[in-house]
């Protein structure tokens, strides 16, 4: 079945630091790519996506193109912020044509970012 | 517009204990899910529900854990008896029908179990 693994965390930056978070995958075909986000004590939120090859999405000032030469789906933020802090989650469809819209997530990446 | 609920929030038993969980999801949404998330991992499907019947439960231990969706809304999630290992947080997501990847979370419930 797809698979995606994710860097392992966590990451400290410094406020306004360059931010990438690496996430390939494994997939039969090309499913849709997402990066889920949540920050503490809340539930996880889709922070961006991408539905086929050389698709770039975007939110919050985050990027992430889905490359297909490479299997990756890496997530980058050119400044951060302190309200950046929080775990990542790259996630995938789980086998090509799941029809059911399950998702499976990566173990995540916890990023903190002091001023 | 009210997002995904969950209670409780926090709870601790004994192993071989009972424990139930609640989940309200977005009006509307037909589609149920619940995760359970181990520290340090990504959450991991358990069930998922279409109105109220189940889609898939290939990953619900059905020795121990049930779910139910009795009127296509509210959701219960029930371990009995609670082994060590089930300490997690459990979320609860919904997702309009058949439409769309993009799940709303809840706040989770974090269950400890000593």
């Amino acid at each position: 079945g797809n698979s995606v693994t994710q860097m392992e965390g966590p990451v400290t930056l410094s406020e306004e630091a360059f931010l990438t978070i690496n996430c390939t995958y494994t997939a039969t075909g090309y499913p849709s790519l997402f990066w889920y986000v949540q920050y503490p004590g809340e539930g996880l939120q889709l922070l961006l996506k991408a539905t086929k090859a050389d698709d770039k999405g975007s939110n919050k000032g985050f990027e992430a193109t889905y490359r297909k030469e490479t299997t990756s789906f890496h997530l980058e933020k050119g400044s951060v912020q302190v309200s950046d802090s929080a775990v990542y989650f790259c996630a995938l469809p789980p086998y090509s044509g799941a029809g059911s819209y399950q998702l499976t997530f990566g173990k995540g990446t916890k990023l903190s970012v002091i001023p | 517009e009210a997002g995904v609920a969950q209670s409780p929030r926090y709870k601790i038993i004994e192993k071989r204990q009972s424990v139930a969980f609640w989940c309200n999801p977005i009006s509307g949404h037909a589609t149920l899910y619940w995760y359970q998330q181990i520290l340090g991992q990504g959450p991991k499907l358990l069930i998922q529900f279409q109105n109220n019947g189940v889609v898939d439960d290939s990953q619900l231990p059905k020795d121990r854990f049930s779910a139910e969706r009795l009127k296509g809304v509210d959701s219960t999630l029930k371990i009995q008896p609670a082994k060590l290992e089930d300490s997690a947080v459990y979320l609860c997501a919904s997702s309009l029908a058949g439409m769309t990847y993009e799940q709303y979370f809840g706040p989770g419930t974090r269950l400890t179990v000593t």
